[in-house]
């Protein structure tokens, strides 16, 4: 049980187009879900927090207009790239919490395969 | 603030030999602890977490690790490594109720046969 999924696992795409990146709770459902970044050997650093319903909220540095996420379901958050350049190539990983909280078992998250994104 | 310090970037053992990764936190209060590992190209997998109570825990794939307050540390070990724990791994702290993750910078895991 807890899987995420996210999709696509891999994306090119050229310098100023926009792309959308799923992310999925399988089997269960998700009020809150994390967007993570992580370029290449180097740790994940939290982008935003996506809540089902209302506004992500975003971690400071993080341009949320170009960062554009979308929490419509309870299983399912996307995060658009909006105008991708270069400097936006990294792996995106999305992570997910459990309702009902008392599924929640002490601050654990349930993370996708992530998705690689190479903007040319 | 909270924080995660993984002192060692790159770590190389021998097969069957033992191994120890660091992890050392700065966090107001109890935190919750965790340890991923993660292979090339791929998501964090989960080896093992810690909350309270017995502070020697024990993960999956032979993985163990122990919680020393007075040393804010929270060390992985391995008693015999297989060439398959070849990979990276990363020490994670989360406080509180917003379920935030904490990152250290990970430690490059190499095994030599």
């Amino acid at each position: 049980g807890a899987v995420v999924s996210q999709h696509p696992s891999w994306v090119i795409c050229k310098s100023g187009t926009s792309v959308k990146i799923e992310c999925r709770s399988l089997d269960f459902q998700a009020t809150t879900m994390f967007w993570y970044r992580q370029f290449p050997k180097q740790s994940l650093m939290l982008m935003a927090t996506s809540n089902e319903g209302s506004k992500a909220t975003y971690e400071q540095g993080v341009e949320k207009d170009k960062f554009l996420i979308n929490h419509a379901s309870l299983t399912l958050s996307t995060l658009t790239v909006t105008s991708a350049h270069p400097e936006d190539s990294s792996f995106y990983i999305c992570s997910a919490i459990p309702i009902p909280r008392d599924r929640v078992v002490n601050n654990e998250q349930f993370f996708g395969p992530g998705t690689r994104l190479t903007v040319l | 603030a909270q924080s995660v310090t993984q002192p060692d970037i790159h770590i190389t053992v021998s097969e069957g030999a033992s191994l120890e990764l660091r992890c050392n936190y700065s966090y107001g209060a109890t935190p919750y602890l965790f340890w991923y590992v993660q292979s090339p190209g791929q998501g964090l997998q989960l080896l093992l977490k810690y909350f309270s109570g017995d502070t020697l825990v024990q993960g999956i794939k032979g993985f163990e690790a122990e919680f020393k307050r007075s040393q804010s540390s929270f060390n992985l070990r391995k008693p015999s490594v297989h060439w398959s724990d070849a990979a990276e791994y990363f020490c994670a702290l989360s406080g509180g109720s917003n379920y935030k993750l904490t990152f250290g910078k990970g430690t490059l895991l190499t095994v030599n046969p």
